[in-house]
């Protein structure tokens, strides 16, 4: 059980494009569901809490005109990379954890973006 | 705001030996959660072990146990019989009881397995 996945795994896009990146929780309702942003060989950053009906909570330098956060039901939120640039490259990992329930947070698989 | 502190960026072990890792947070909440996650090559994260503050007993899964001293605000991970399969890196996480509450991470350790 507590299984959350990720879509796409890895995606291409040229710069000024923008992208959607899925989280799913597949065996249990989410209220709440975490961005992180991950460079290689370095802690998780978060950006932001996403909140099913509601609007997302972002961390302090995240800028919300260019992550935009969906969190339309209980078991999907959406990110979407508005106009990307390379600086946008990154490792971005979702996590979510049952609702009612504040222990453990479990995390997708993640989604790497590459913009040229 | 608390924090969370793994002051070494990265460690060795031999294959079947014990390894130590290290975490210390800061904090002024009396309850909370702690976490070791890992992270392989993949880089999906993945649970190691959770220890519930108010629980004075350490934690164990399996070949992973954990030794929490609250008042020192230290939360260190063994690891025994290392195995090859353990080389990732591993994160130490707080969190707060509340449904919306974050997890904060420490920097993270990178563990290698000599064989």
């Amino acid at each position: 059980g507590a299984v959350v996945s990720q879509h796409p795994s890895r995606v291409i896009c040229k710069s000024g494009t923008s992208v959607k990146i899925e989280c799913r929780s597949l065996d249990f309702q989410a209220t709440t569901m975490f961005w992180y942003r991950q460079f290689p060989k370095k802690s998780l950053m978060l950006m932001a809490t996403s909140n099913e009906g509601s609007k997302a909570t972002y961390e302090q330098g995240v800028e919300k005109d260019k992550f935009l956060i969906n969190h339309a039901s209980l078991t999907l939120s959406t990110l979407t990379v508005t106009s990307a640039h390379p600086e946008d490259s990154s490792f971005y990992i979702c996590s979510a954890g049952p609702s009612g329930r504040t222990e453990t947070q479990y995390f997708g698989p993640g989604t790497r973006l590459l913009v040229l | 705001a608390q924090t969370v502190t793994q002051s070494q960026p990265e460690m060795s072990v031999q294959e079947a030996e014990t390894v130590t890792l290290s975490c210390t947070y800061d904090t002024s909440e009396s309850d909370y959660y702690l976490f070791w996650y890992k992270q392989p090559p993949s880089r999906q994260m993945i649970l190691v072990i959770r220890q519930e503050a108010y629980k004075q007993q350490n934690a164990t899964e399996n070949r992973f146990s954990v030794n929490f001293q609250k008042a020192a605000k230290s939360f260190s991970l063994k690891i025994s019989d290392s195995q090859l399969g353990d080389a990732a890196m591993y994160f130490c996480a707080y969190r707060s009881f509340g449904a919306n509450s974050k997890l904060t991470f420490g920097k993270g350790i990178t563990l290698s397995v000599r064989p």
